[in-house]
């Protein structure tokens, strides 16, 4: 059973650093491409990275230069350091595994809630 | 970059109705459309993929199509577990944009 599992959201300040941790089973992260999603409260939803196969990473405008999306293949996980925080990142980040060739959504993690206030 | 444009952005239904959700795409992504349903709370569920495709599990009464610029979900019958918000997203090309969402509300 695929399931993805996220980790390391929290209340951080502004110009603070974090890193979201998605621990994945049922599928091995290195031959799939993995992907970050977001949801401010009461918003919707926003695409933020996706690292492909060839450790090939791409970012929306919005956090380019801040965020860094990894995966370490031994432990199966993928990571999103998070650096340069602003308010306006405050949202639930979703881990999504990305079908390899059409490049669709089909597995999500639950969650993880990332809070950014003074 | 691609925008994703849906409508209507809230919906008002009944039980048995069959409800149209349409989304445009701001240049041709071909059948690069997904469609997405989320419920307070929950993550969101894929249910359509390729613009037509029925994700493994999702009731037959939900049916995409379109290809080009121009999508659509069909709900053929509204059941009690349909009422949601739904979500278009293009996987044609990264960054990957999603529709600003549809809620669809039990009149």
């Amino acid at each position: 059973e695929v399931q993805l599992v996220e980790s390391g959201g929290g209340l951080n300040q502004p110009g603070g650093s974090l890193r979201l941790s998605c621990a994945a089973s049922g599928f091995t992260v290195s031959s799939n491409y993995m992907s970050w999603v977001r949801q401010a409260p009461g918003k919707g939803l926003n695409w933020v990275s996706v690292i492909y196969s060839g450790n090939n990473t791409f970012y929306a405008e919005s956090v380019k230069g801040r965020f860094t999306i990894s995966r370490d293949n031994s432990n199966n996980t993928v990571y999103l350091q998070m650096n340069s925080l602003r308010v306006e990142d405050t949202a639930v980040y979703y881990c999504v595994r990305v079908h390899r060739y059409d490049a669709y959504f089909d597995y999500w993690g639950q969650g993880t809630l990332v809070t950014v206030s003074s | 970059d691609i925008q994703m444009t849906q409508s209507p952005s809230s919906l008002s239904a009944s039980v048995g109705d069959r409800v149209t959700i349409t989304c445009r795409a701001s240049q041709s992504i071909s059948s690069y459309l997904n469609w997405y349903q989320q419920k307070p709370g929950k993550a969101p569920k894929l249910l359509i993929f390729a613009a037509s495709s029925l994700q493994s599990g999702v009731p037959s009464r939900f049916r995409g199509s379109g290809s080009g610029t121009d999508f659509t979900l069909t709900i053929s019958s509204l059941q009690p577990a349909d009422f949601a918000t739904y979500y278009c997203q293009q996987s044609h090309s990264a960054p990957y944009s999603f529709g600003q969402g549809t809620k669809l509300e039990i009149k």
